[in-house]
């Protein structure tokens, strides 16, 4: 069946490095979303991309979805505490599912 | 306006007993989606409604079933439950089918002994 994978599992920064989560499908996605779980939390929205090759700004964050549609970039520049929690991307692909990537969790040490 | 509630927050159940879980989403939304999230399996897709209709299912026994309401709340049902049913049971509402942002509510943590 599909997978959606994601790397690094765990990744852990000192304040102020950056940070960087790949998103790898065995297919091709309609859009690509990415969402942040705080400890304890439930997942929350970040962004969307529907085109291919398509890059988004927040702040810190650049988001990046591939010219193929099938592989997703997350990086924060300048890491902060509050940056803790677990990155998923999720998107549309057979079927017209929504799969969920596995996930880094990200660590930050002040 | 409000965000998705999910009832009840938590829940301990024994073997072989079943449950219901509820889900109100955003005031307006008409999709609704259930996931189930474990430690060892992440994140995983467990059916999704719109107008009272499933209109997408993922690959779980048939004692996960779920409802929609007209008024777009949702239920979902585990029967027959299992020790590995012990999980988080997500719901997620969006405005329309296939489309934007997931609004996730805050969970309902199932136990079963």
């Amino acid at each position: 069946g599909q997978q959606v994978m994601q790397i690094p599992q765990y990744q852990h920064v000192q304040e102020g490095e950056d940070f960087t989560t790949y998103c790898n499908s065995s297919t091709t996605l309609s859009n690509i979303q990415w969402y942040k779980q705080r400890p304890g939390g439930h997942p929350v929205f970040l962004i969307q991309l529907v085109k291919s090759g398509e890059v988004k700004k927040q702040k810190r964050l650049t988001f990046q979805f591939g010219e193929a549609k099938k592989n997703s970039s997350l990086h924060i520049t300048a890491t902060q505490t509050t940056d803790v929690g677990t990155y998923f991307c999720a998107g549309r692909g057979t079927g017209n599912q929504f799969y969920f990537g596995t996930g880094t969790s990200l660590t930050v040490i002040p | 306006k409000a965000g998705v509630t999910q009832t009840p927050r938590y829940l301990i159940k024994t073997r072989g007993q079943q449950v219901t879980l509820s889900c109100s989403p955003i005031s307006g939304h008409r999709s609704v989606s259930w996931y189930q999230q474990t430690p060892g399996q992440g994140l995983q897709f467990l059916f999704e409604y719109f107008s009272e209709t499933q209109r997408n299912k993922g690959n779980f026994p048939g004692r996960f079933s779920g409802r929609q309401f007209s008024n777009s709340r949702s239920e979902m049902n585990v029967s027959t439950l299992e020790l590995g049913d012990s999980a988080l049971y997500l719901c997620a509402s969006s405005l329309d089918l296939h489309g934007g942002t997931q609004y996730f509510g805050p969970g309902t943590r199932l136990t079963v002994l």
